[in-house]
């Protein structure tokens, strides 16, 4: 069964902190790793897919990495705007294409 | 190019009663998905539906909970005798094609009293 795991759960940044999320990962060969942010009261906006070890994106001040068993959101210079829940999915290449979430790190960047 | 959209997006239901959940892809996506979202949990996969047909309902409960995505108007998540425990946010989510990415709707949060 796929599983995924986010680490830490919630974090609190001062202004401007930089950081890294962390999302581990065991699927029955990966299709894609993807990364939403989720605002309160409202639906995940998606970020960014990863589809290969050593692939990364970058967003702004966000950067998504990708390894053979986790990937790690970095962020840089945070600002208040980006507090947000951030939750990271996978989805098997074998099989359906449901996405199989973490329960997201909470973070809150403190002004 | 609007996003993906829900309604009701608050719905309130007494124990018994029936709950149905709407949800208007994006404009030229055909590929619908739906999930729920309990309290302190993650988002856990329920069914997965293209025009006319089920493809996936492996994360539906087998008792009381149904989906349809018609070939005309929207896909429709239909909750008979709701209980207390199925208050939670229930999202649809889009995508164009088969293995693409997956965009998400607004939600729908159902209270059950």
């Amino acid at each position: 069964e796929d599983q995924v795991t986010q680490s830490p759960e919630a974090l609190r940044l001062q202004e401007g902190e930089s950081s890294s999320l962390n999302c581990s990962y065991t699927v029955s060969g990966l299709r894609g790793l993807f990364w939403y942010r989720q605002d309160p009261g409202k639906g995940p906006e998606f970020l960014f897919t990863l589809y290969s070890a050593g692939e990364e994106k970058e967003k702004e001040r966000l950067k998504a990495t990708l390894t053979k068993k986790e990937s790690f959101l970095h962020i840089t210079a945070p600002k208040p705007e980006d507090s947000a829940t951030y939750l990271c999915a996978v989805q098997s290449s074998v099989g359906n294409e449901k996405l199989t979430f973490g329960t997201g790190t909470r973070l809150t960047i403190i002004p | 190019n609007a996003g993906v959209m829900q309604n009701p997006r608050h719905l309130v239901r007494r124990r018994g009663q029936e709950a149905r959940l709407r949800c208007s892809p994006m404009k030229g996506h055909s590929h619908v998905y739906w999930y729920r979202q309990l309290p302190e949990e993650g988002l856990k996969f329920m069914v997965y539906l293209q025009k006319e047909n089920i493809i996936d309902e492996s994360g539906m409960p087998k008792e009381r909970f149904s989906a349809e995505f018609p070939k005309e108007g929207p896909s429709i998540l239909r909750i008979q005798q709701v209980v207390r425990g199925d208050s939670a946010a229930y999202f649809c989510a889009s995508s164009p094609r088969g293995m693409e990415t997956q965009y998400f709707g607004p939600g729908t949060r159902l209270l059950v009293l």
